[in-house]
């Protein structure tokens, strides 16, 4: 069993709505957990860490833990075409990514 | 700041040649890191120091791979020989604390044909 499991997409969804990626991990002790968002041909960059259950805001985007069940998510509100891009889930202070799954937006 | 600074950009190569990648982290951030990426095998943690000390090298594929940290400002990772299988874009990332997420550099791209 890999330590990060993300289902690698493409995801579809169309503009204005609500898009919704999930992230498993195996490792119960688990403490940091980070999304991040990559363009294709950039480097990752850091939109969203979470360290408690429950849910975090920050503008359109939602991060929603759920330790119990080794459940990550990230809740993108108002999708917009520039939000297309690879997301990757990662966890703990030794970053271990998941695959990332393709996020399209379509106008 | 300007953030994590790698070079080269782009680097191509003949197989047997020695490469050299060069990393600059943010001031003050304590960890760096250097990640592997694939389109087979996505991002791959390869080695992390901390306090310019080697922390965990056990991603480090094979002893063609080395890296150092000289000082807090410094890192490369070195391939000697290359190969083609070592093409792929090497990240390198710093943090400035246990917790904390990664800010990671632009990336140089390694082709070796």
């Amino acid at each position: 069993q890999k330590e990060v499991e993300q289902n690698s997409g493409p995801l579809s969804v169309p503009e204005g709505a609500i898009a919704s990626l999930n992230c498993t991990y195996s490792d119960r002790g688990s403490q940091s957990f980070f999304w991040y968002r990559q363009y294709s041909g950039k480097s990752p960059e850091l939109i969203m860490s979470i360290y408690s259950n429950g849910d975090k805001e920050d503008g359109r985007f939602t991060a929603q833990l759920n330790k119990a069940s080794q459940y990550v998510s990230l809740l993108i509100r108002d999708s917009q075409p520039s939000d297309s891009a690879t997301y990757l889930c990662a966890i703990t202070g030794k970053l271990i990514f998941g695959q990332g799954t393709t996020l399209q937006v379509k106008p | 700041d300007a953030g994590v600074i790698q070079s080269p950009r782009h680097e191509v190569t003949e197989m047997g040649q020695e490469v050299t990648l060069r990393c600059k982290p943010i001031s003050g951030h304590d960890y760096l890191f250097w990640y592997r990426q694939t389109m087979m095998r996505g991002l791959e943690l390869l080695i992390y120091f901390n306090n310019n000390v080697p922390i965990d090298d056990s991603g480090m594929p094979e002893d063609r791979f080395s890296a150092k940290m000289p000082n807090a400002s410094f890192s490369t990772l070195k391939i000697q020989p290359s190969e083609p299988r070592d093409s792929a874009v090497y990240f390198c990332a710093s943090r400035e604390r246990e917790g904390y997420g990664y800010t990671f550099g632009s990336g140089t791209r390694l082709t070796v044909v």
